[in-house]
């Protein structure tokens, strides 16, 4: 197993265009969760999935944002008419089904909105 | 919700020397505090963790206190050395779905 995996590593796109991260998580993890990470700051939550059902999604997450794990395997991470506030670290992180597991990091998606 | 407050934003030490970094949570509901190691280019990688019934926690050079009753916790890093250069974020969670709030950084330099 290599870990969680993310694609692409860099994205470099113009505001109004549309753009897709994927995820791949570690395999037989069952929760994956989407984070956000600007320059000099911790990460923050976006959005979580168990299985295929997304629970529970932050006020950070506008309309234009839109996150599917179709079978529960990898996950995609949509944003629609981007803006440059939108030029951000996207990281994908999953854990195993059970209370308090540990999160694991892929290497993340580096977005640059121009 | 949540709310991790970090310090200090920046370390500096000598090889060899120890660094301290300090957390306090907000919410005490939290019972479960990663730290995660970030080098440039890379996700956070999870270096060390503990619970809320456990008092301290050590793993080779790396150690993690937690004081539930003031709600705060720290790591320590003894006998420092150049790769552990890096950013040292801290983390609250362990309520249902294990969110992970993340506090905003410690910028460590260690000097050969």
């Amino acid at each position: 197993d290599t870990g969680v995996s993310q694609n692409p590593r860099h994205k470099i796109t113009k505001r109004g265009q549309n753009v897709t991260f994927r995820c791949d998580p570690i395999s037989e993890h069952n929760r994956l969760y989407w984070y956000r990470q600007t320059l000099g700051q911790g990460p923050e939550f976006l959005t979580y999935f168990q299985n295929e059902a997304q629970l529970e999604k932050s006020r950070l997450l506008s309309d234009r944002f839109s996150a599917e794990r179709p079978k529960g395997s990898f996950s995609t991470l949509e944003i629609q008419r981007t803006e440059q506030g939108d030029s951000a670290m996207y990281l994908c992180a999953s854990s195993s089904d059970s209370w308090g597991e540990k999160l694991f990091f892929g290497s993340g998606t580096q977005l640059s909105v121009l | 919700g949540e709310n991790v407050e970090q310090h200090p934003s920046t370390l500096s030490v000598q090889e060899g020397d120890s660094a301290v970094i300090k957390c306090t949570y907000s919410d005490s509901a939290s019972n479960y505090f990663p730290w995660y190691k970030q080098e440039l280019g890379k996700g956070p990688q999870l270096i060390i963790d503990i619970r809320s019934n456990v008092g301290e926690k050590k793993d080779q050079r790396i150690a993690v206190t937690l004081n539930k009753t003031a709600k705060h916790f720290s790591l320590h890093i003894t006998e420092t050395q150049p790769e552990d250069s890096a950013v040292y974020f801290c983390a609250a969670g362990g309520r249902a779905g294990n969110k992970l709030t993340f506090g905003g950084g410690t910028r460590v330099l260690v000097k050969p």
